[in-house]
């Protein structure tokens, strides 16, 4: 099976950075996904990593470690917006398209 | 140009009672996937389709069916309804190429009520 880990939530001050982590067990890993969610909407594709290494994409930077099963979503220069769930998701080798999501991380920002 | 679409946007509906959720993708998109949300939880896989063909199903019981028409629009019944199904139901489209990304791309959600 999978597993899945993210913290359940985190504080942080606008401007700032966070950093939110995902541990993961699979067998045939391909591919993990971050998505942001706000309450009452549906997910939206914040990065894709598939390979080790950072993927940056503006203010939001995706990091993977496959051999440790691990991967982090660093979002800079924070916003009052960035108050969202941030969704980390596995996909795995013979299962299609289909995603394992995590639980979610609830982030707040604060003035 | 549109993403993707569901409809109902919400429901209402007793125990015992059947559903139909409907589901349009992306233009281009040839694969959907149905996700069942509960309050506080990620996403749960239910079933993915490309070209009307069935490629995954999730740990979910034989009350919950699912159909992919020509046109690459979706549905989603659920028969028999429990309580335990009021959830927020999220249909996703992608191209639906193995390999490479396929990101999934997600529609606003029907929110089902079982009363």
């Amino acid at each position: 099976g999978q597993n899945i880990d993210q913290p359940t939530e985190m504080t942080a001050t606008e401007g700032a950075i966070v950093q939110i982590n995902c541990t993961y067990q699979t067998s045939g890993f391909n591919g993990l996904f971050w998505y942001q969610q706000h309450a009452g909407e549906a997910p939206t594709f914040l990065s894709y990593n598939v390979l080790d290494g950072l993927e940056e994409k503006g203010r939001f930077s995706s990091f993977l470690s496959r051999s440790k099963g691990y991967s982090y979503l660093l979002l800079k220069e924070l916003q009052m917006k960035d108050s969202a769930s941030y969704l980390c998701a596995v996909r795995s080798t013979g299962g299609g398209n289909k995603l394992t999501f995590g639980t979610g991380t609830q982030l707040k920002v604060e003035l | 140009d549109a993403g993707v679409t569901q409809s109902p946007t919400h429901l209402i509906k007793t125990r015992g009672q059947h559903v139909t959720l409907r589901c349009s993708p992306i233009s281009g998109h040839k694969s959907v996937s149905w996700y069942q949300q509960v309050l506080g939880q990620g996403p749960q896989f239910i079933f993915q389709y490309y070209e009307k063909e069935e490629r995954g199903r999730g740990n979910f019981p034989d009350r919950f069916s699912a159909r992919q028409f020509p046109n690459y629009s979706s549905e989603l019944n659920v028969n028999a309804l429990l309580l335990g199904d009021s959830a927020l139901y999220l249909c996703a489209s992608s191209l639906g190429r193995t390999g490479g990304t396929d990101t999934q791309y997600f529609g606003p959600g029907t929110r089902l009520t079982v009363l």
